[in-house]
Formats: C-alpha cells, sequence, structure tokens
C-alpha cells in the first residue's frame, strides 16, 4: 500500500535560512511518481514538482531543490536563504504507475512559518 | 477565469441535510479527483475518475457519492450530512501519459456541517 509521511508538523525559520522540509514514502510498485504542492494562506493548492521513480537526478529551480533517494525512499524539499512568502503549508504526495498513475495520495503537511 | 472551477466555494448546513458540491474544468482533462482536506491530516482522496464511465472509490468514500455527467463535470454529493463531514473539499484535474499524476485543483469548498 502507498503511503507518505512527512514527520514535521510545523517548522519556524527567520528569513534568509535554508530549511529542509522531509518526505518519506512507501510503496511496492517499482514505477512510482512523487510531487511536492505548495498550499499559500490563501488556500489553494500549487504544483511545485513532479519526479519519476526512474530520475534520481536532483532539481534545482531557484532557491528550491529537492533531493530524491531511493535508498532511503526519501524526496526532500530544501528551501535556500527562505522568504517570508516562502510560508505555507507544503504536501509531499505520491502516485503509484500500477494504479495508471490515477491516485495520487498525500503527506499530512508541513507548515513553514518564515519570519521577518 | 479559473480552469477548474468549484460551486459552492463555501456552504453552511445542518445534520441530515443532502449537499451537492459541483466541479466543471475547462481544461480538457480525462481524469477528475475528489479531496478533503482536514487540519493535520492533508488531502484524503474520497472519489476519482477516469472518463464518464468509469468512477472509482479513494480512501475514504463512505458517505459520499459522486457523479460524472460529463468530461467536464464531476459532482460530490453528501447523501445526510454530518459534522465530521466538515472539511475543504477539493476538486483536481490531471493528464494522461508523460504528465499523469500531476494535479491541478480548484480553489476549494469550504463545508460547515452543524
Amino acid at each position: 500500500a502507498q503511503k507518505v509521511t512527512q514527520a514535521q508538523t510545523e517548522i519556524s525559520v527567520v528569513e534568509k535560512e535554508d530549511v529542509t522540509l522531509d518526505c518519506v514514502y512507501e510503496t511496492r510498485d517499482t514505477t512510482y511518481y512523487l510531487f511536492w504542492y505548495k498550499q499559500p494562506p490563501s488556500g489553494e493548492l500549487v504544483f511545485l514538482i513532479r519526479r519519476n521513480s526512474f530520475d534520481e537526478q536532483n532539481e534545482i529551480s531557484g532557491r528550491y531543490s529537492w533531493n530524491f533517494q531511493k535508498s532511503t525512499s526519501s524526496f526532500n524539499f530544501t528551501i535556500t536563504a527562505s522568504q517570508v512568502v516562502d510560508s505555507a503549508v507544503y504536501f509531499c504526495a505520491l502516485s503509484e504507475a500500477g494504479t495508471g498513475g490515477f491516485k495520487t495520495i498525500f503527506g499530512a503537511g508541513t507548515r513553514l512559518f518564515v519570519k521577518a | 477565469d479559473a480552469d477548474v472551477t468549484q460551486t459552492p466555494r463555501n456552504r453552511i448546513t445542518k445534520t441530515g441535510k443532502r449537499i451537492m458540491l459541483e466541479c466543471s474544468q475547462t481544461k480538457g482533462h480525462d481524469r477528475m479527483y475528489w479531496y478533503r482536506q482536514d487540519p493535520g491530516l492533508g488531502l484524503r482522496l474520497i472519489y476519482y475518475s477516469f472518463d464518464v464511465k468509469d468512477i472509482n472509490k479513494g480512501e475514504i468514500s463512505d458517505g459520499y457519492s459522486v457523479s460524472r455527467q460529463a468530461q467536464a463535470k464531476f459532482s460530490l454529493s453528501l447523501e445526510s450530512a454530518i459534522p465530521n463531514q466538515t472539511a475543504l473539499y477539493f476538486c483536481a484535474t490531471s493528464l494522461t501519459g508523460q504528465k499523469a499524476g500531476e494535479l491541478f485543483f480548484g480553489e476549494g469548498s469550504r463545508l460547515t456541517v452543524l
């Protein structure tokens, strides 16, 4: 069965600090997709990244970077030089290809507070 | 205008009432989903649909039903609402193939059951 665990419920940092959000997943499929979504205080859900299980290359997008390690079933998200606008709830998610990629399961989310 | 539109955005109702949340999309996606968000629990999948003839239960389908009236429309019904169905509900769509699984969300419908 698929499962996503985000052990950090809330994180509080001061602006310009780096912060890493942890995500650990469980799946029996060899082909799967991992995602991160952002939910700012306004409530909408914003897609950040999609990674398939065959691509362990880390990715950097501006101040955001993602570290995917199949050996530890982790897909961690780092924000470098955090800003107040990064304050949001961040969700890690998993979609198994065995379900045709239909069923995406989310972690409980990590609420990030960035203080000025 | 939003690509994925949910109505109503906010609703307060009483225990035992029937409620319908509607979702329509202009993205042309085949796949549609209903999720429920509760504090500390993330988003949990209620139902999902591959196309108008395909309806599947998600993690927490009890107490809910859905209807896929057309490719663009996917409605969620609570036949007899109860207080623990108070939550924020999201409709989402996704593509198939290479971009399968990437979800496009509506703005959410906040439901309060008294």
